[in-house]
């Protein structure tokens, strides 16, 4: 049981150039997430995923673009990298609660990775 | 919308001795979900700890507890008899059982 993880852990990239970020979950959790970590700001959700095929808008999601095709991943897209998106990318899961309060609940996080653009 | 507030961003404790980390939220909800991820210099997130909202009783896991005051809307965790590996930086978090909002996180350094 790997939980999730994340590829790569590491990139640089130019400005302009695209790249894609690849989640994995083996929990079968309905949801997922992706993060950005920057200095002193915590965690901000850019995109997230209620079930395979759907997807939604987090607090910052210009720039990103997402996919779910499959239950157990979770794509994030760069198009046009630029340098404000030089950060530490952080995919999440989480299973669907549907007893007492229903919804997400604890989330569990893949290990991050470092993102930086020239 | 909904805030998560950790007014400290450092703090320091001696090994062996008792830390609380402060958080505050804002919310109109009265069922949610509230959270204390540790962020160790490896970078992963781990849980710490959770507390559900309708649940009085304090959340407590071996040495983490935490001390819930819902109509303070406060959410602080006490780390007692601290250890070179709780040195790490927190992150208070809150969810309405969808997104998780997060707290900007506290430094804890803990001395030998």
């Amino acid at each position: 049981n790997a939980g999730v993880t994340q590829t790569p852990k590491f990139r640089v990239l130019k400005t302009g150039q695209s790249m894609t970020l690849l989640c994995a979950q083996d929990m079968n959790h309905e949801y997922m997430y992706w993060y950005r970590q920057d200095p002193g700001m915590g965690l901000r959700l850019i995109h997230y995923s209620v079930g395979e095929g759907t997807t939604a808008k987090g607090e910052v999601p210009d720039g990103y673009n997402v996919s779910r095709l499959k239950k157990q991943n979770f794509l994030l897209g760069l198009e046009s990298a630029a340098p404000s998106q030089t950060s530490v990318y952080f995919c999440a899961s989480s299973y669907y609660r549907t007893w007492g309060r229903s919804g997400t609940d604890t989330q569990y996080f893949g290990p991050g990775t470092r993102l930086t653009v020239l | 919308a909904q805030t998560v507030t950790q007014s400290q961003p450092e703090m320091s404790v001696q090994e062996a001795e008792t830390v609380t980390l402060s958080c505050t939220y804002d919310t109109s909800e009265s069922d949610y979900y509230l959270f204390w991820y540790k962020q160790p210099p490896s970078r992963q997130m781990i849980l710490v700890i959770r507390q559900e909202a309708y649940k009085q009783q304090n959340a407590t896991e071996n040495r983490f507890s935490v001390n819930f005051q819902k109509a303070a809307k406060s959410f602080s965790l006490k780390i007692s008899d601290s250890q070179l590996g709780d040195a790490a930086m927190y992150f208070c978090a809150y969810s309405d059982g969808n997104k998780l909002v997060f707290g900007a996180g506290t430094i804890l350094r803990v001395k030998s």
